[in-house]
């Protein structure tokens, strides 16, 4: 059972546009949310995350929503730039064991120039 | 600070050999965790440590699978007699523990293991 779910594995965005990738999950007791980038040949880094008391996190070009009752969470960039060319990880936390996180499978998004 | 770093960073072996992962967390940091990623796929946990305490193993690790932290400091990974299906990415990561949820991780880059 796969509580945390990234239903596209792959997007492409021209330079310049919206980007956005969409995660969905079903655990309601889950307390946070964060999003990770993966390169090639690294480990994925952190990127933004949200408390489950807020519905948005703004962070420069990055944006995360949060709806609660959907059990929805998207990462929103603007504008897209080649450099954010990678792999995309949703990951969940729950509030007792918070370095133990329920990691979705993916989103490699591709910003054509 | 250099991050978390693993070692090594690839490991071809034959099936039933043992093998070891190392990995050297952020200095500061008091968890360390290990997390398993096959193709196509997201990290999985698997173990995870506070200071020396092993405190969760996942129904994934099998008993095949020991993983160390001796003294609080750098962490070993031990697959014992190794089958074909263990072939994965092995990322180590570490973390400062923070109250509530918003702990985030800080990943190595990861051993590539292949059981031949």
């Amino acid at each position: 059972d796969q509580q945390v779910k990234q239903n596209s594995p792959s997007l492409s965005v021209q330079e310049g546009r919206i980007s956005i990738l969409n995660c969905d999950y079903t655990n309601s007791m889950f307390d946070y949310f964060l999003w990770y980038k993966k390169y090639p040949a690294e480990g994925p880094t952190f990127l933004i995350s949200i408390s489950s008391i807020k519905d948005k996190n703004e962070d420069g070009r990055f944006t995360v929503f949060l709806n609660k009752s959907a059990k929805h969470l998207s990462l929103h960039i603007v504008p897209s730039q080649p450099g954010d060319s990678a792999v995309y990880f949703c990951a969940a936390n729950l509030i007792t064991n918070a370095g133990k996180s329920t990691f979705g499978d993916g989103t490699t998004l591709t910003v054509k120039p | 600070d250099t991050g978390v770093s693993q070692d090594p960073r690839h490991k071809i072996t034959k099936r039933g050999q043992n093998v070891t992962f190392r990995c050297d967390p952020i200095s500061e940091h008091n968890r360390l965790y290990w997390y398993r990623q096959t193709l196509g796929q997201g990290p999985e946990f698997l173990t995870y440590f506070q200071n020396e305490a092993q405190l969760e193993k996942s129904r994934l690790l099998s008993d095949r699978f020991s993983a160390e932290r001796p003294k609080g400091s750098f962490s070993t990974l031990e697959i014992q007699r190794t089958e074909q299906g263990d072939s994965a990415m092995y990322l180590c990561a570490s973390s400062r523990h923070m109250d509530r949820g918003n702990e985030k991780l800080f990943f190595g880059s990861g051993t590539q293991l292949s059981v031949l």
